[in-house]
């Protein structure tokens, strides 16, 4: 069985500081893990993945995550936070046989 | 490339009357799902298809929830008779079959109000 567990239900950050958005995992295998944005009224867009090839993984919009196995996490990161960073972000997993599961979403605020 | 194309956007029906939910997958993905976000959740799968053949309908109320995919590319998400717990965000995503190809790209959704 997997599952994805987002520790902030919500974060909350000043433009140009750094973001943190924490996922823990349960896997009885490596498992591939993906970050999504979701912006209000917008389809859900991939920001970056991994899938056993380097842990650290840059994605798109400056965005980077680190997936260390001895935590089971996988954290989203970000250097400075852009006002169009505000937004819901999801941890997700998926299996090798296209199985997946959601986090519950941490909704990022970002004050000027 | 076009994306996952979904239909309608918005709709508003009465409690126990039907609804039907369109998905148009991007060309070539083996795989369809459709998953029910309700407001302040991650979304939920419902159902995913790997061509026209169900892999995975645990999670559909399968009493009032049906779902095809005939020949395998466009799927209809049906309910029927709808109760006011249906209201969601239905979101539908199709992704390549393969173990690099696992990601999936998500269609706008159809945000679904029952009254």
């Amino acid at each position: 069985a997997q599952s994805v567990t987002q520790l902030d239900s919500h974060v909350s950050v000043s433009e140009g500081t750094p973001v943190l958005l924490r996922c823990n995992y349960s896997s009885s295998y490596s498992p591939s893990l993906f970050w999504y944005v979701q912006h209000p009224n917008k389809g859900l867009q991939l920001l970056l993945k991994y899938t056993s090839a380097a842990t650290l993984v840059k994605g798109i919009n400056g965005f980077e995550a680190e997936f260390k196995k001895s935590e089971t996490s996988f954290h989203l990161t970000k250097p400075s936070a852009h006002m169009s960073d505000a937004a819901e972000y999801f941890c997700v997993t998926f299996t090798n046989a296209g199985k997946s599961t959601f986090g519950d979403g941490t909704t990022l605020t970002v004050k000027p | 490339e076009a994306g996952v194309a979904q239909s309608p956007r918005y709709k508003i029906i009465e409690k126990r009357q039907s609804v039907a939910f369109w998905c148009n997958p991007i060309s070539g993905h083996a795989t369809l799902y459709w998953y029910q976000q309700i407001l302040g959740q991650g979304p939920k799968l419902l159902i995913q298809f790997q061509n026209n053949g169900v892999v995975d309908d645990s999670q559909l109320p399968k009493d009032r929830f049906s779902a095809e995919r005939l020949k395998g590319v466009d799927s209809t998400l049906k309910i029927q008779p709808a109760k006011l717990e249906d209201s969601a965000v239905y979101l539908c995503a199709s992704s390549l079959v393969g173990l690099d190809n696992t990601e999936a790209f998500f269609g706008q959704g159809t945000r679904l109000t029952v009254v």
